[in-house]
């Protein structure tokens, strides 16, 4: 089974200020972890991904997550948010021994910056 | 990059009749494309799995008389809506797969479709 959490409804922050947003995961074997965002009546757009190795991904638009195999985190970071980063966003997990590619997802993020 | 193309973008359609989402890859083979369907601020719920050539497998609590689904080609996934009723209205997405991309890459999304049943 595989499952992903992502504990905050919404996050809020100041542009230019320091973004975060948390995903913690649940998988049986190792995972695959993938950070996509979504803006309104669109669908989703890729951001990153970790598949194996460095812990710190560096993804689009200046994002990066960082993978904590021992708090079982990837949380979704940016040193200095945009208000063009207001929108939803969504981390998903997949058992690396999957082999039918199905991606669960969190619940997602609503982040707001604000000018 | 790869494009998924989803149409239509919107549509609204009467109680009872059947409406046809298209979902194709421009640039790509799909070998597995994801339907999904996503209520207002919630997460996305997987609908059913299609592969080119086969039976779509659905999700557990997914009519399969109701969400018709066709992979017929590489390129071309639709998802029809039989006799909708107002309940259907929602967010539809697909998504798929390059069926030549790595074991571990990542779906493409279409930009999804609004039906609206009145």
């Amino acid at each position: 089974a595989q499952s992903v959490a992502q504990p905050e409804d919404q996050v809020n922050v100041a542009e230019g200020n320091p973004l975060t947003v948390k995903c913690t995961y649940s998988v049986s074997g190792n995972p695959y972890l993938f950070w996509y965002v979504q803006y309104p009546n669109r669908g989703l757009q890729f951001l990153l991904k970790y598949i194996t190795g460095d812990n710190l991904v560096k993804g689009s638009y200046g994002f990066e997550a960082e993978f904590n195999k021992s708090q079982t985190s990837f949380h979704l970071k940016k040193p200095s948010a945009l208000v063009s980063d207001s929108a939803l966003y969504f981390c998903a997990v997949r058992d690396v021994r999957s082999n039918d590619y199905k991606l669960s997802f969190g619940a997602g993020t609503t982040v707001t910056v604000r000018a | 990059g790869a494009v998924v193309s989803q149409h239509p973008s919107r549509v609204i359609c009467k109680s009872g009749t059947s409406v046809k989402i298209e979902c194709r890859s421009l640039d790509f083979q799909a070998t597995t494309m994801f339907w999904y369907r996503q209520f207002p601020k919630q997460s996305l719920m997987l609908m059913a799995t299609s592969n080119e050539g086969s039976k779509a497998t659905y999700e557990q609590g997914v009519e399969k008389d109701k969400f018709l689904i066709n992979h017929a080609s590489l390129t071309l996934s639709t998802l029809t809506v039989t006799s909708a009723h107002p309940e259907d209205s929602s967010f539809y997405i697909c998504s798929a797969r390059d069926g030549a991309g790595a074991y571990n890459s990542p779906l493409h999304f279409g930009n999804g479709t609004r039906l609206t049943v009145t």
